[in-house]
């Protein structure tokens, strides 16, 4: 069982957008903007997509946005495109013995 | 570009070792923290571990389900990094991946993984 909960599946169509949640606690994300966001597709290297909660690396596209409210990170993919298929985690420091926790993954499908 | 490429992995028996190395490229690793973040079949990322680099003096930090059993090292001359596992488990089942680490979380490039199965 992932420290942090993220919903297995969600879906959505082309030019939709779609939020994804990622629930902690008062040990992770409640008490530390250390959140960050993965794509994964499967067989590739996972890549980074926000990262600090709200920070874009150099390279990804506006259409992603991430925040937090409470013990919950979002992250906010507008405009869905077929390429946005995949699977996405969130991360989050905590201040348990094992200082970096991950979610589930949520598989996203593009209709 | 930044590259890091995982090797190692394979087919061992619960109670074995194994050693992964990665490979790194496209950025001066001896400034980086490593880190080490792994999946089991079906299941979501985990977090193993990191090495800071030589300014942190090298220390190393472990996620409890490996600590006593991983360790993580790294050989800046050669752009390399470490993971040497112990007493393996058959729960250590899992794609390993290498990540160039921050201060900000487990990794903003990751390898493509090698995949280490522990099965009698």
């Amino acid at each position: 069982q992932s420290a942090l909960t993220q919903s297995a599946s969600r879906s959505g169509s082309p030019g939709q957008s779609i939020t994804l949640f990622c629930t902690g606690t008062r040990s992770d994300i409640s008490s530390y903007n250390f959140v960050s966001w993965y794509q994964h597709h499967p067989g590739k290297a996972p890549k980074l997509i926000i990262y600090d909660v709200t920070k874009r690396p150099s390279g990804v596209s506006l259409r992603f946005s991430g925040s937090k409210s409470g013990d919950t990170a979002s992250l906010t993919i507008s405009g869905l495109q077929a390429e946005d298929e995949a699977d996405y985690y969130c991360s989050s420091y905590t201040s348990t013995s094992t200082n970096w926790v991950f979610g589930g993954g949520t598989h996203l499908t593009v209709l | 570009e930044v590259q890091l490429v995982e090797s190692g992995g394979g087919l061992v028996h619960p109670g074995g070792s194994l050693r992964l190395s990665c490979t790194a490229s496209g950025f001066i690793f001896s400034d980086h923290y490593m880190d080490w973040v792994r999946q089991a079949p079906g299941k979501g990322l985990e977090w193993v571990g990191r090495i800071k680099n030589k300014l942190n003096s090298y220390i190393t930090e472990y996620a409890a389900s490996v600590r006593g059993r991983f360790t993580i090292s790294r050989d800046d001359s050669k752009n390399s990094l470490f993971l040497q596992m112990n007493s393996l488990k058959t729960e250590d089942t899992a794609v390993y991946y290498c990540t160039r680490g921050s201060g900000w979380g487990p990794g903003d490039y990751w390898g493509q993984g090698t995949l280490v199965t522990i099965s009698s």
